[in-house]
């Protein structure tokens, strides 16, 4: 069965801890994408990556950090300096790079920091 | 940064009425798609638009692209109470990320 699985679906968080989000797709798509949606603002992107070990900054970057060194998997890592982490976070894949490919979305982390 | 404009926030419609969303740029798209978000759940693809005045159907859904491909809209004719969601547009301004819209969230009174 095909697809993106997130883990966990509900974090929970006391401030100035890092905390690492899972992200892993079985589909064999080239290209992943870390998303982060709060109420009434739709999704941002945080950093996505169009190969393995390499990645790219999106437009809210900052408190955040990822890895690409499997093709299946890009975790997102929340760090302390990340000065409102609380949010549903969305991770993303698509077959290759381009904005003309479809994204499969996962069924997202909400993460609560304390 | 480039930003996709999307109206209205919020459309509350009685079961049957239709319902329509705006996405506006200022600048150019060379592409543009658009998702649903059930309540709850993750969004999902609906479509791409990407030739100038494109016009595509799915059953009560009716998408359009601008002639300037500068702005786009979803149109839902008699609306269900399964079309309740968040519906997004999801641009790009000719690199490889897409932007995505507010979105507008619509809810169905029966």
């Amino acid at each position: 069965d095909g697809g993106i699985t997130q883990s966990p679906k509900y974090l929970f968080r006391k401030e100035g801890q890092n905390v690492t989000l899972s992200c892993e797709q079985n589909l064999n798509h080239d290209a992943m994408y870390w998303y982060r949606q709060d109420p009434g603002q739709g999704l941002r992107l945080i950093y996505y990556s169009q190969i393995v070990n390499d990645f790219q900054k999106g437009d809210i970057a900052e408190g955040y950090s990822v890895s690409r060194e499997k093709k299946e998997s890009f975790p997102l890592t929340v760090t302390s300096a990340q000065k409102n982490p609380t949010a549903f976070y969305l991770c993303a894949s698509s077959v290759g790079g381009s904005s003309y490919n479809e994204q499969f979305f996962g069924p997202g982390t909400r993460l609560t920091v304390l | 940064g480039q930003q996709v404009m999307q109206i209205p926030q919020y459309q509350h419609v009685q079961e049957g009425e239709d319902f329509t969303t705006y996405c506006n740029s200022s600048t150019t798209l060379s592409n543009i798609q658009w998702y649903k978000q059930r309540p709850g759940g993750h969004p999902v693809f609906l479509i791409q638009l990407v030739k100038s005045g494109e016009v595509k159907k799915q059953k009560r859904l009716t998408f359009q692209f601008g002639e300037a491909k500068k702005n786009s809209s979803l149109h839902i004719t008699a609306t269900q109470t399964t079309d309740v969601g968040t519906y997004f547009c999801a641009a790009s301004f000719g690199n490889e990320k897409l932007t995505f819209g507010t979105g507008t969230r619509l809810t169905i009174i029966p």
